[in-house]
């Protein structure tokens, strides 16, 4: 299993502010993941953490927009820039163990992020 | 690329009711998970379950591959069952996709 403390719990920021949530886990995991889950929506994978290279984003997710580090194994830090209003959701680390059909996920407790 | 459907997409219960949840998913899909998200935001792990039948307390998984669908089986729900559950499916890289979820309300 892992376990993964994810801060902040929750913030409220002002709108062209940033955010940066961090993610640490209790052991070295090679698959590291940022997802967004919108008010009532499901959840969204906004990239791939890569430890000691650039973030893979997904469809839809710049780099301008969610600056990602990955400095190791075990931390994580996602960056949401230029807050406005439609970025209010919850952000939410996770991490894979195992490969192919062994694959499991954790996540962390999920940031709850408010722009006003 | 990986798709997966949950279905219903909300139930309404009275306590002490069972319900069953579907999930479908494609072919590409190496692994499954079902979580139960809490009205906090937290999602919790309920099963790993890449295929058979796993069971723990009033819940149990049923997954067949062949078939590509899962069954989230609640019995005797309590109020304390609300909330929304997710199915999600992974790719050999690890990336999950989660299905749209199920809102499920446990009435007292």
């Amino acid at each position: 299993s892992a376990v993964i403390s994810q801060k902040p719990s929750r913030d409220i920021c002002q709108r062209g502010t940033s955010l940066t949530i961090q993610c640490q886990v209790d052991s070295q995991v090679t698959m590291m993941f940022w997802y967004r889950q919108q008010p009532g929506q499901s959840l969204t994978l906004i990239a791939t953490a890569n430890q000691g290279s650039e973030a893979t984003y997904e469809s839809g997710f710049v780099i301008d927009k969610f600056p990602i580090s990955r400095p190791n194994l075990t931390f994580s830090t996602l960056t949401v820039s230029n807050l406005s209003p439609e970025d209010s959701s919850i952000y939410l680390c996770s991490v894979a163990k195992g490969t192919g059909a062994t694959t499991e996920a954790f996540f962390g407790q999920g940031t709850r992020l408010t722009v006003v | 690329g990986i798709q997966v459907e949950q279905s219903p997409p909300d139930l309404i219960l009275q306590e002490g009711a069972n319900s069953t949840l579907r999930c479908n998913f494609s072919d590409s899909v190496n692994n499954l998970q079902w979580f139960h998200q809490n009205p906090w935001g937290q999602l919790i792990n309920l099963f790993y379950i890449p295929s058979g039948t796993k069971q723990n307390g009033r819940l149990s998984a049923t997954t067949v591959a062949t078939e590509r669908y899962s069954l989230l089986y609640i019995s005797s729900s309590q109020t304390t069952d609300s909330g929304v559950y997710f199915c999600a499916g992974y790719s050999n890289a690890g990336k999950s996709t989660f299905g749209d979820g199920t809102t499920l309300t446990v009435k007292p």
